[in-house]
């Protein structure tokens, strides 16, 4: 079945950088696109971005526009999302999620999650 | 950019209670809307997409239906399990999530 699997918590300090990783398994990589979704302590969901990893094109929410990176390897069936310029609100748990497709028709919706990944950012 | 904004932001009930969450687009969005249960310490699960189809293995007290900019969830009889927030969710090129609906027991 399909699975994602994220990297480790992390403790950063303003002003540094964070990259987190998303391994893939259980189905064929290329063929989903993967988003990242993150969320604060006590708050709701924010969507950061979106990437195709069969061809490694990617968008990104304004808000983040310069500040995040989402790349991947497909050797690895591995997505990386690196966020910089590091600052305490982006203190949160930051989630990789597939997006549920039938055939060659994208469903817009996230049916595979990762656990989550948490980020502190403080001093 | 698209807009979500959901009602209620807290909702109490009883087990066995219908209950229904409403989302509304800031602007028309199609059937594109998809409906997510999370609780807590947890990823948040997919149960509707396409504004009506259920996801594999979601019990069918849980429903949806809207088109346009009015959506909506139900759940037909409240269990146990229920209790929980939930999310709206839009994309098209962009994401958008509403704020959340947290269904607490009364």
């Amino acid at each position: 079945q399909a699975q994602l699997v994220q990297s480790g918590a992390e403790v950063k300090k303003p002003g540094a950088s964070v990259k987190v990783s998303c391994k893939a398994s259980g189905y064929m990589f290329t063929a989903f696109f993967m988003h990242w979704v993150r969320q604060a302590p006590g708050q709701g969901l924010e969507w950061m971005a979106i990437i195709n990893p069969g061809g490694g094109s990617t968008n990104y929410a304004q808000k983040f526009q310069g500040r995040v990176t989402v790349t991947r390897d497909t050797s690895t069936s591995t997505v990386y999302m690196e966020l910089s310029s590091l600052r305490s609100e982006d203190t949160a748990v930051y989630y990789c999620a597939r997006e549920g497709s039938t055939g060659a028709t994208r469903w817009n919706a996230f049916d595979v999650w990762g656990q989550g990944t948490m980020v502190t950012v403080s001093s | 950019d698209i807009q979500m904004t959901q009602s209620p932001t807290t909702l109490s009930a009883s087990v066995g209670d219908r209950v229904t969450i409403t989302c509304r687009a800031s602007q028309t969005i199609g059937g594109w809307l998809a409906w997510y249960q999370q609780k807590p310490g947890k990823a948040p699960e997919l149960l509707i997409y396409k504004a009506s189809t259920l996801e594999t293995g979601v019990p069918s007290r849980f429903g949806g239906s809207g088109s346009g900019t009015e959506f909506t969830l139900t759940i037909s009889s409240l269990q146990p399990d229920d209790f929980a927030t939930y999310y709206c969710q839009h994309f098209n090129f962009y994401g958008t999530f509403g704020q959340g609906t947290k269904v607490e027991i009364k």
